[in-house]
């Protein structure tokens, strides 16, 4: 079954470390999204990329990192400059930014500091 | 700006019918997603509308007036399983803007 796989399901980060986040999808889909989700507040924008190579700023880039080396993969970084780490990331994919597909999601991954 | 606003709970009985609005203003309209989110899950996508009217699938239906930036999700003969939150999407000019998401609470 094609769909996009996130891991770990949790995971806990110490002051002044930095920690990826996986995603990996085999809907052989261009576009691939970073998004985070907190208590009463929409899914906000992290980063995404249209093509493998190349990727994008969203709403709230600042203290994460991206890379698209794979058209399969979308990896994140939670960098020690993000000062408010903790929430439910999500990551999706679709056929592209302007495209009307709905986007897929992972199962997520909820981050928390130790 | 850019805003989209739902109500933030709603409560209804099993076997009833509720209706979750959502009303947007975007720069740029391009379609309209409802997706459902159980709690700790991913979402999924239930419906989308570019054009007015309404959509129809199965129990649950989405309508959209592009003229008054409204749209509503309709869940007939409410189940246990649809106590979830419900989020409106609206893709504009640049990219999709979320709501904050309707949490729907089914009584028995």
């Amino acid at each position: 079954d094609g769909g996009i796989t996130q891991s770990p399901k949790y995971l806990f980060r110490k002051e002044g470390q930095n920690v990826t986040l996986s995603c990996e999808q085999n809907l052989n889909h261009d576009a691939m999204y970073w998004y985070r989700q907190d208590p009463g507040q929409g899914l906000r924008l992290i980063y995404y990329s249209q093509i493998v190579n190349d990727f994008q700023k969203g709403d709230i880039a600042e203290g994460y990192s991206v890379s698209r080396e794979k058209k399969e993969s979308f990896p994140l970084t939670v960098t020690s400059a993000q000062k408010n780490p903790t929430a439910f990331y999500l990551c999706a994919s679709n056929g592209g930014l302007d495209s009307n597909q709905p986007q897929h999601f992972g199962d997520g991954t909820r981050l928390s500091i130790l | 700006g850019q805003n989209i606003d739902q109500p933030t709970e709603m409560t209804a009985t099993e076997g009833a019918i509720v209706q979750i609005n959502c009303t947007y203003q975007t720069s740029g309209f391009n379609g309209l997603f409802w997706y459902q989110q159980h709690a700790g899950e991913a979402p999924t996508f239930l419906s989308y509308n570019v054009l007015d009217g309404l959509e129809e699938k199965g129990r649950f239906s989405s309508f959209l007036s592009r003229s008054k930036g409204y749209s509503y999700l309709l869940l007939k003969e409410l189940q246990m399983k649809d106590s979830a939150s419900y989020l409106c999407a609206v893709r504009g000019n640049y990219q999709l803007i979320w709501g904050a998401g309707t949490k729907l609470i089914i009584k028995p």
